[in-house]
């Protein structure tokens, strides 16, 4: 079975700083994919960048860009220019490609603090 | 763009009552998921379905049922309902796998259920 491991219950970070919060997960498939979602105050779960195993390049949206290192199974997510919106509960998640499943398999979170 | 709407989004049961939490996905979106958060906790799978048909199991408790219908909303009802079963309940909609492993979940704002 899958597992995600969130070691960074709570980070914070200053406004226009970078921040780098941290994900390691266990797995023995070869392709999957790797999330990060942001859980505001709201609770809504709103995806923020995605990762295909398979590829090699680290994705990048906007501000945010992750470290995909698949050998140590480590999978990043770092914060550049850091805004007070920012704050949120961050989970991992993993995902099987193809099967029958396409489950979201969660890490425990890291809240992350923006400091003005 | 039109999402995933989840109704209610507040509800408040006694011990021992039932419960119906309703999902209508992103139109086009064939494949539904339920995850469950309990308070300070990651999101946990219970089910999903593609094409009205169950595709997977989680942690979902016996005394828990869902359904997939033809217009592909989705319902989970909850019976003999427990303190622990207090959470906020979330639905998720993709494109099934069939079209493709790509395809990404989106999730609804979720139904925060109480039980007193």
């Amino acid at each position: 079975a899958q597992t995600v491991t969130q070691s960074q219950p709570e980070m914070s970070v200053q406004e226009a700083e970078t921040v780098t919060l941290s994900c390691t997960y266990d797995t023995s498939e070869s392709d999957y994919y790797l999330f990060w979602y942001k859980q505001p105050p709201s609770r809504q779960m709103i995806l923020v960048i995605r990762q295909e195993a398979y590829k090699q390049q680290n994705a990048t949206e906007n501000r945010f860009s992750v470290n995909f290192q698949k050998a140590a199974k480590s999978f990043s997510l770092k914060i550049s220019d850091s805004q007070l919106g920012d704050a949120a509960m961050y989970f991992c998640a993993y995902r099987s490609m193809g099967g029958a499943t396409n489950k979201l398999i969660f890490g425990t979170g890291t809240l992350l603090a923006v400091q003005p | 763009a039109a999402g995933v709407i989840q109704s209610p989004r507040h509800l408040i049961k006694e011990k021992r009552e039932t419960a119906t939490l309703k999902c209508y996905p992103i139109p086009r979106h064939d494949t539904v998921y339920w995850y469950q958060q309990g308070p300070g906790q990651d999101p946990q799978f219970l089910i999903s379905f593609y094409e009205k048909m169950q595709s997977d199991k989680g942690s979902i408790p016996d005394r828990f049922s869902a359904q997939q219908f033809s217009d592909y909303h989705s319902e989970l009802n909850m019976s003999s309902l427990e303190l622990g079963d207090s959470a906020l309940y979330f639905c998720a909609s993709s494109l099934g796998l069939k079209q493709g492993p790509r395809h990404e979940q989106y999730f609804g704002p979720g139904t925060r259920l109480t039980v007193t």
